[in-house]
């Protein structure tokens, strides 16, 4: 079955810890994105990459990481620096550079404690 | 800049009613219009897209009309069923800049039996 896959589905840390969210497609997708959902606040875009070694901030950038070393795997670093971590995280990819439509995995719930 | 506007939620209905969902956009482009569809604890799905102006969108019997003149993409269903319950994002893409996609906020609906 082609997809995206995230893990884990819920993830618990403990404050000042760094967490790194596992997001891999199948589909042969380009372009690969992460989103922070929180409740009223639809989807905002921490960070996108377009081709492999390449990527760019997006809205929410600050306290996050990534890496694009395969093009299958676009995994994101919460760090110590994000205030405010706990959210629903969401990957997506897309088939082509114009993000016409984007595929989304099933979402990773991260909670700080 | 590219914004989404849709209704505020919760919107209630009552099994078998006719469903609107309003969303109206600004893009200086010529943009691709979306309806993603979120169910409880799962990522987004791609419910119907339009990609140029009088283009309509269906799938699961859920309907929406690309209207430049009004710049709007109302989400619309004759019957809605319990299982329509979830949370509705419209969207938008102009494909040829930053390959990004500009989401609304969500509107969240529930169906009672």
């Amino acid at each position: 079955d082609g997809g995206i896959t995230q893990s884990p589905k819920y993830l618990f840390r403990k404050e000042g810890q760094n967490v790194t969210l596992s997001c891999e497609q199948n589909l042969n997708h380009d372009a690969m994105y992460w989103y922070r959902q929180d409740p009223g606040q639809g989807l905002r875009l921490i960070y996108y990459s377009q081709i492999v070694n390449d990527f760019q901030k997006g809205d929410i950038a600050e306290g996050y990481s990534v890496s694009r070393e395969k093009k299958e795997s676009f995994p994101l670093t919460v760090t110590s620096a994000q205030k405010n971590p706990t959210a629903f995280y969401l990957c997506a990819s897309s088939p082509r550079r114009d993000a016409n439509e984007q595929f989304f995995g099933p979402g990773t719930r991260l909670t700080v404690l | 800049g590219d914004s989404v506007t849709q209704m505020e939620g919760p919107v209630t209905l009552s099994e078998e009613a006719f469903l609107t969902i309003n969303c109206t956009y600004t893009a200086t482009g010529y943009p691709s219009l979306f309806w993603y569809v979120q169910y409880p604890g799962e990522g987004l799905q791609l419910l119907l897209k339009a990609t140029k102006a009088d283009d309509k969108g269906s799938n699961k019997g859920f309907e929406a009309t690309y209207r430049k003149e009004t710049t709007s993409f109302h989400l619309e269903k004759g019957s809605v069923q319990v299982s329509d319950s979830a949370v509705y994002f419209c969207a938008l893409s102009v494909g040829n800049r930053d390959d990004k996609i500009i989401f609304g906020k969500g509107t969240r609906l529930h169906i009672l039996p």
